[in-house]
């Protein structure tokens, strides 16, 4: 398979709380993308990392990624309910291919 | 629109038939990819095109899926003799691929045909 793995499968946690998601890629890599799923419906793209940035950060997201162990994570802070999706990471190299992994379901309580 | 449009937005098949779905990519992006997604599961790459021409078609299941796209314009994909394993959420997406760099940018999504085959 070419997907990326992602663990947790399912987190679930408090309001409030931070969640952090790891991903697991295959090959070298151009950048690596998170995206959010709502409702099992259309992906909106989170945040974009290259492949020589080894931490980003978009308002409460913080993504870090380390090419020597072909992983990325994605931490979001101060969670709030309406932060319950599925999150995938999406590895892109000299290809046109977008690489998903398997996904990650928050469910962040109330 | 502004957005990736995808329809139908639900498609219920009887096995056997064939079914048609549709993708109107961002106006301007010459990249345009087609996903299948099984409940639960992760996103299954089928098959990319650039402008008009498929480079890799690779991730199509089986002979029974197809699809054309018209120009950096809209695209079909074409389940035939549909089979009960073939229902799946359909997402198309786009992105404004730099064709120097080949670097993926951002991909918009649209939000998916949802097809049953009973």
């Amino acid at each position: 398979s070419q997907q990326g793995e992602e663990d947790p499968q399912a987190l679930s946690i408090q309001e409030g709380e931070n969640a952090t998601m790891n991903c697991s890629y295959k090959t070298s890599i151009n950048n690596l993308q998170w995206y959010r799923q709502n409702s099992g419906r259309g992906l909106v793209h989170l945040i974009l990392i290259r492949s020589n940035e080894r931490e980003k950060h978009s308002g409460r997201l913080r993504v870090t990624l380390d090419t020597s162990k072909k992983s990325s994570s994605l931490l979001i802070t101060a969670s709030r309910a309406a932060d319950t999706a599925s999150y995938f990471c999406a590895s892109t190299s000299g290809t046109y291919k977008y690489i998903f992994g398997t996904g990650t379901r928050l469910k962040v309580l109330a | 629109g502004a957005g990736v449009s995808q329809s139908p937005s639900n498609k219920v098949t009887e096995k056997g038939k064939d079914v048609e779905l549709r993708c109107d990519p961002i106006s301007g992006h010459t990249a345009l990819y087609w996903y299948r997604q099984r409940l639960g599961q992760g996103l299954e790459f089928l098959i990319y095109f650039q402008g008009n021409s498929a480079p890799d078609k690779s991730g199509l299941p089986s002979d029974r899926f197809s699809a054309e796209r018209t120009g950096e314009s809209v695209s079909t994909l074409t389940i035939q003799r549909t089979q009960q394993e073939d229902s799946a959420v359909y997402l198309c997406a786009s992105s404004a691929r730099r064709a120097v760099t080949r670097l993926n940018t951002e991909a918009f999504f649209g939000q998916g045909t949802r097809l049953t085959v009973v």
